[in-house]
C-alpha cells in the first residue's frame, strides 16, 4: 500500500490564484482530514470528510473548499489564494470507529503564497 | 475550546540522557496520540492511549495517560540522535468526526 499521497509537495502561488491540492489513500479508509500547520503552531483542522460525497467544516475552513467524490480521494481547493494560506498541508485518513486506530498522515504540501 | 499545552517548547539534550516531554488538556481526553514529525515530512504515529493510567512503549519510548485522562508524558531513555524531531499530541475530545487537536509541538536535538 502507498498510504497517503499528496500533490504536489511544494508550490508558489501568487495572490488570487487558485490551485487544488490532491490527496489519495489507498487503505480504503471512510474518513479523510485536511489540516495546516503554521510555523510554530499545531495542526489545525480545516475539513474533513466521512465518507463519499460528505464533507465537513473543521475549525478553520474559510478560503477553501473540499469534495469527495470517491473514496479514495479528497482534494483540498484554494480558490483566492492569500499570503495567510502560506502553510504547509497534511491530508489524513483514518478508519471510521473513534480510537480503532490512529490517522495516517502524508507527506505534506508545502504552499507559499506571494 | 480545546486547549491542548505541550511542554517544554524546544529540548536540546546530550545523547544519552532520559527526557520527558508533556501534553496538558483543558477536557477530558478520549484518546491522545503522539507523533513523530521530521522536517520537511509527515507525521508519524508513535502511540495511542485510551485509558486512564495506561502506558505504553515501543523501544526506548514510553506514554502515559493519567489517571484523571487530561494529561499524557512522553519518555525517552538514553536518547539517540535519531530521536530527534518534533513530538506532536494530538487529542480526541470525544467531538466529530474523530477530529484530532493537536498541540504546538516539541522540538527535541539530541547532541551526539
Amino acid at each position: 500500500n502507498a498510504g497517503v499521497t499528496q500533490t504536489p509537495k511544494f508550490r508558489i502561488l501568487k495572490i488570487g490564484q487558485s490551485m487544488t491540492l490532491q490527496c489519495a489513500q489507498d487503505m480504503n479508509h471512510n474518513y479523510m482530514y485536511w489540516y495546516r500547520q503554521d510555523p510554530g503552531m499545531g495542526l489545525k483542522l480545516i475539513y474533513y470528510s466521512v465518507g463519499a460525497g460528505i464533507t465537513d467544516k473543521g475549525e478553520v475552513p474559510n478560503g477553501y473548499n473540499v469534495s469527495r467524490s470517491t473514496t479514495e480521494d479528497f482534494p483540498l481547493r484554494l480558490e483566492l489564494a492569500a499570503p495567510s494560506q502560506t502553510s504547509v498541508y497534511f491530508c489524513a485518513s483514518s478508519y471510521a470507529t473513534r480510537g480503532a486506530e490512529t490517522q495516517y498522515f502524508g507527506p505534506g504540501t508545502r504552499l507559499l503564497v506571494l | 475550546s480545546q486547549e491542548l499545552e505541550q511542554s517544554p517548547q524546544s529540548l536540546i539534550v546530550q545523547e544519552g540522557k532520559n527526557l520527558t516531554i508533556n501534553c496538558t488538556s483543558s477536557k477530558t481526553l478520549y484518546g491522545l496520540y503522539w507523533y513523530k514529525q521530521k522536517y520537511g515530512e509527515g507525521l508519524i504515529f508513535l502511540m495511542m492511549l485510551q485509558k486512564g493510567g495506561e502506558e505504553k512503549s515501543h523501544e526506548k519510548i514510553t506514554a502515559k495517560l493519567d489517571e484523571k485522562k487530561q494529561q499524557s508524558s512522553l519518555h525517552i531513555t538514553a536518547s539517540q540522535p535519531s530521536h530527534a524531531g518534533i513530538y506532536l499530541c494530538g487529542a480526541d475530545t470525544g467531538t466529530g468526526a474523530n477530529n484530532l487537536f493537536f498541540g504546538t509541538g516539541t522540538r527535541l536535538t539530541v547532541i551526539p
